[in-house]
């Protein structure tokens, strides 16, 4: 089955250290997002690509970066961590189309610790 | 600036009872609204597209344009039910295709 994958799963590092979220995606799509989910916040959008060359600040991009390596590879990186960027981490996918959107796809989270 | 609430954080319902779950929205134009759905330990997925107009696992939700509103019901909760929902909305405002997430409310299906 086309899935979205994240790696790691879990993580815990300590204040100052660089860590990179990667996410992978065999559903052929062209867009690929992440997002922060804390508690009583929601989702909220950090950083989102339209294709290789394209990417783009969402909400929350403060303190964070992105690569897309390929269409089908999209990494987060937090430069220097901090511990309010404790939080479950997710990416997600979505097909380009002209009409109205059809929902995104999301992998199964990162869980990020930051001490 | 697009906002969409959800009053809700936590909702009870007994097992057969009927459940709605509110979600009102603020966007200047013509939106288009997700409910989304999160198991336990499972990752987040999309339960339902008001364009879509159809009904899954029993749930429906109906875009009021007048109300500025799109709660999601449920004529007889199920145990399975039990989860975290969350309803998003994306337009030409918000990028196109992105979402933009309300913060959730987590119903529990009482046996």
């Amino acid at each position: 089955d086309a899935d979205v994958t994240q790696t790691p799963r879990n993580r815990i590092t300590k204040t100052g250290k660089r860590i990179m979220l990667e996410c992978s995606q065999t559903k052929g799509h062209d867009r690929m997002y992440w997002y922060r989910q804390d508690p009583g916040l929601g989702l909220r959008l950090i950083y989102y690509s339209f294709d290789v060359k394209d990417i783009n600040k969402g909400e929350i991009s403060d303190g964070y970066s992105v690569s897309r390596q390929a269409q089908a590879k999209f990494s987060l990186s937090l430069e220097s961590a901090i511990p309010n960027q404790t939080a479950l981490y997710f990416c997600a996918t979505s097909e380009r189309n002209l009409g109205p959107p059809r929902g995104q796809y999301f992998g199964p989270g990162t869980r990020l610790l930051v001490l | 600036a697009q906002r969409v609430t959800q009053p809700e954080k936590l909702l009870s319902v007994f097992k057969g009872a009927p459940v709605e779950l509110k979600c009102n929205y603020s966007y200047s134009g013509s939106p288009e609204l997700f409910w989304y759905v999160q198991y336990s330990r499972q990752r987040l997925q999309l339960l339902l597209r008001h364009i879509s107009r159809e009904s899954i696992k029993g749930f429906t939700a109906d875009l009021n344009k007048g109300e500025t509103s799109f709660h999601l019901k449920k004529p007889f909760a199920q145990e399975e039910d039990s989860a975290m929902y969350y309803c998003a909305l994306s337009g030409h405002k918000t990028g196109a295709n992105n979402l933009f997430f309300g913060t959730g409310t987590r119903l529990t299906v009482i046996p």
